[in-house]
């Protein structure tokens, strides 16, 4: 069992729809990131939590720390959003490194 | 100089070759991590280099050897290139606080 889990692994969207992707992980953590990857390779940190809610923009993360859940929200979606999010924890007895989920293909249709 | 950058952005060796990746990144980022990702999978961790010394490495052989300089560069080296070695190689850098990151764009090594 991966020590993050992301559901589901693909989703396809019609534009303007709201979107939800979940991360459950299994460790302790002392952080979580949100990543967005787009065809190519190229990785942008959206997000870095460590309790609560954050937004920016149509974009919204949350964090239940008991649970070991996260979810990352698309309102209103756009094709542009399409790309792979992925999810990724600092793993409290690692020190610094991270251990990433496998990531969520996300197509949003016009 | 801002940004993290990564060289070359693809490369094509040949099974048994030696290569270099290498990662510039930001001014006072201290902290550099190299991570492999293969086709369709997440990024896996290879180590992690704080002030030049290596603090951390995941289940890599250790054909799979780094260095970080004082200008906040750093390299990747792999010796005896294997099939599985293809991959998409993502350099991050953090500054001391460790938590936030900057990822490179990646470098896209095919082994024939």
């Amino acid at each position: 069992k991966n020590e993050v889990e992301q559901s589901p692994q693909n989703l396809t969207a019609q534009e303007g729809e709201f979107i939800t992707i979940n991360c459950s992980y299994s460790v302790g953590i002392s952080a979580l990131h949100w990543l967005q990857q787009h065809p190519g390779g190229g990785i942008v940190s959206l997000f870095m939590l460590s309790s609560g809610k954050k937004k920016h923009g149509r974009l919204i993360a949350t964090i239940n720390i008991q649970e070991k859940h996260s979810s990352l929200h698309i309102t209103a979606s756009h094709p542009r959003d399409s790309a792979v999010y992925i999810c990724a924890v600092v793993d409290e007895t690692s020190g610094s490194r991270l251990t990433f989920g496998e990531g969520t293909q996300l197509t949003v249709n016009p | 100089e801002t940004g993290v950058t990564q060289s070359p952005t693809h490369l094509i060796k040949t099974r048994g070759q030696q290569v270099t990746l290498r990662c510039s990144s930001q001014s006072g980022h201290n902290t550099v991590s190299w991570y492999q990702q293969a086709l369709g999978q997440g990024p896996q961790f290879i180590f992690q280099y704080y002030r030049e010394e290596e603090n951390g490495r995941g289940n890599f052989p250790p054909r799979f050897s780094g260095l970080q300089f004082p200008n906040y560069s750093s390299e990747l080296n792999v010796n005896a290139l294997e099939l599985d070695d293809s991959a998409l190689y993502l350099c991050a850098s953090s500054p001391d606080s460790v938590y936030g990151y900057t990822f490179g764009s990646g470098t896209r090594l095919t082994v024939v």
